[in-house]
């Protein structure tokens, strides 16, 4: 699985769009990008996935670059209940293993 | 609609005591893991399964056992317990159909003196 580099920690203002990067330069092409975050205590939470097209769902939206070595989560309006480590995590279409590393850390301040 | 229930949420083990943490989902789903996570850092894989009968280890598997002898139930035993085992752990599920979507359970904080 490709490797993936995230900042260790960001903040954010709350109301504020948060624009969270990720590294992923030896990305091959059949591998997703998927993000994942968890909060305090808990166990993570999915948030999104993509292949090369950029996604948005209720929580997040998710911009890749053509060349795919990179990508953006986008949380619009962070809230203080955005607090958490957040994960980008790369892996093969076919295969069931995540691979979790030490995410960013991401403060949304009042 | 329970998700993925873990017990229990909080263990103590000496040195060398054995034990089973308990982890079940009741959503049919074909895929379960489990996960340690050592303080400050991220999640590690240490066995998982991609239905039952079938099991295959992960990143950190020594230590540690599983089976699935049915799709609910993936209990993770710990033969001799070892300080090194001191984490908590996560169990997760999830469906064949959307496999990336990971449901996890709320851990089990575990320490071994």
């Amino acid at each position: 699985d490709a490797k993936t580099t995230q900042p260790p920690s960001m903040d954010c203002a709350e109301g504020r769009a948060a624009n969270l990067p990720c590294n992923h330069s030896t990305i091959s092409g059949n591998e997703y990008v998927y993000w994942y975050r968890q909060i305090h205590s808990q166990g993570p939470q999915y948030i999104i996935h993509g292949l090369k097209n950029n996604e948005t769902n209720e929580m997040a939206s998710l911009i890749i670059t053509e060349d795919r070595k990179s990508s953006t989560l986008i949380l619009p309006h962070a809230t203080l209940r955005d607090t958490a480590v957040y994960y980008c995590i790369v892996r093969g279409g076919n295969d069931y293993k995540l691979s979790f590393g030490a995410g960013t850390t991401v403060t949304v301040r009042a | 609609n329970a998700g993925v229930t873990q017990t229990p949420k909080f263990q103590v083990l000496k040195t060398g005591q054995s034990m089973t943490l308990q982890c079940a989902q009741d959503m049919n789903h074909e895929y379960m893991s489990w996960y340690r996570q050592d303080p400050g850092m991220g999640l590690r894989l240490i066995h998982y399964s991609v239905g039952a009968g079938i099991t295959d280890q992960g990143e950190v598997p020594n230590g540690y056992n599983v089976s699935r002898s049915t799709t609910e139930d993936f209990p993770l035993r710990l033969l001799s317990a070892a300080p090194s085992q001191t984490s908590v752990y996560f169990c997760a599920s999830s469906p064949r159909e959307t496999r990336e979507k990971l449901f996890f359970g709320s851990g089990t904080q575990l320490s071994v003196l």
